[in-house]
């Protein structure tokens, strides 16, 4: 079963705008995570959120955490070619040393 | 990815035989994964280790089992393997459970 649920499932942008992807979870979690795949690589760890913490920022990468609501969103501001990519969020579902992933976000930045 | 390497990369291998995939790291980590990943699942957890001889069973375990020795070996077998288990498994490993995952690239497993 999947924890986190990326909405859209796709999302095309033009070189320069933001874009901003969302995960909602079931459990209560300690953490979230947000990962990033290009096509035929692995993950990399982009960003991780404590449950007891709201934003937090890297870059440009700005994510939320609503407990209340059991969601958060990525926002990736000033897009680049370079973020095409797959971007999935993780939770440990606040019952362990191990991440279930939701089945990602495909975002396609044209330039 | 620096620190963890998975071998081979790619395998095709014939229904019933026994696969063994490999997961090395050089960062002295406690924890590791297996997860396959799948079209429209996203990653799916196999197996994981927690140290030396300690693994437990993760979301879709039938039909693998896992061995870790060693620190830094984490091993996947696919007992005898069949067709549903065609996938691209990721290893992972992390030093603590508030800490980011570092993946491997990857194998990419046919079963013919």
């Amino acid at each position: 079963s999947q924890q986190g649920e990326e909405d859209p499932q796709a999302l095309s942008i033009q070189e320069g705008e933001n874009a901003t992807m969302n995960c909602s979870y079931k459990t209560s979690i300690n953490n979230l995570q947000w990962y990033r795949q290009n096509s035929g690589r692995g993950l990399v760890h982009l960003i991780l959120i404590r449950s007891n913490e709201r934003e937090k920022h890297s870059g440009r990468l700005r994510v939320t955490l609503d407990t209340s609501k059991k969601s958060s969103s990525l926002l990736i501001t000033a897009s680049r070619a370079a973020d095409t990519a797959s971007y999935f969020c993780a939770t440990d579902a606040a019952y362990g040393n191990k991440l279930v992933f939701g089945a990602g976000t495909i975002l396609r930045v044209k330039s | 990815d620096a620190g963890i390497t998975q071998s081979p990369r790619h395998k095709v291998t014939e229904t019933g035989t026994p696969v063994t995939l490999r997961c090395h790291q050089t960062e002295n980590h406690r924890y590791m994964y297996w997860y396959r990943q799948d079209p429209g699942h996203g990653l799916r957890l196999i197996h994981y280790s927690y140290g030396v001889k300690d693994t437990d069973k993760g979301e879709v375990s039938d039909g693998y089992s896992v061995s870790r020795s060693k620190t830094e070996d984490f091993l996947l077998t696919l007992e005898s393997a069949t067709s549903s288990q065609t996938s691209v498994y990721f290893c992972a490993i992390a030093s603590g459970i508030d800490y980011g995952y570092t993946f491997g690239s990857g194998t990419r497993l046919t079963v013919v």
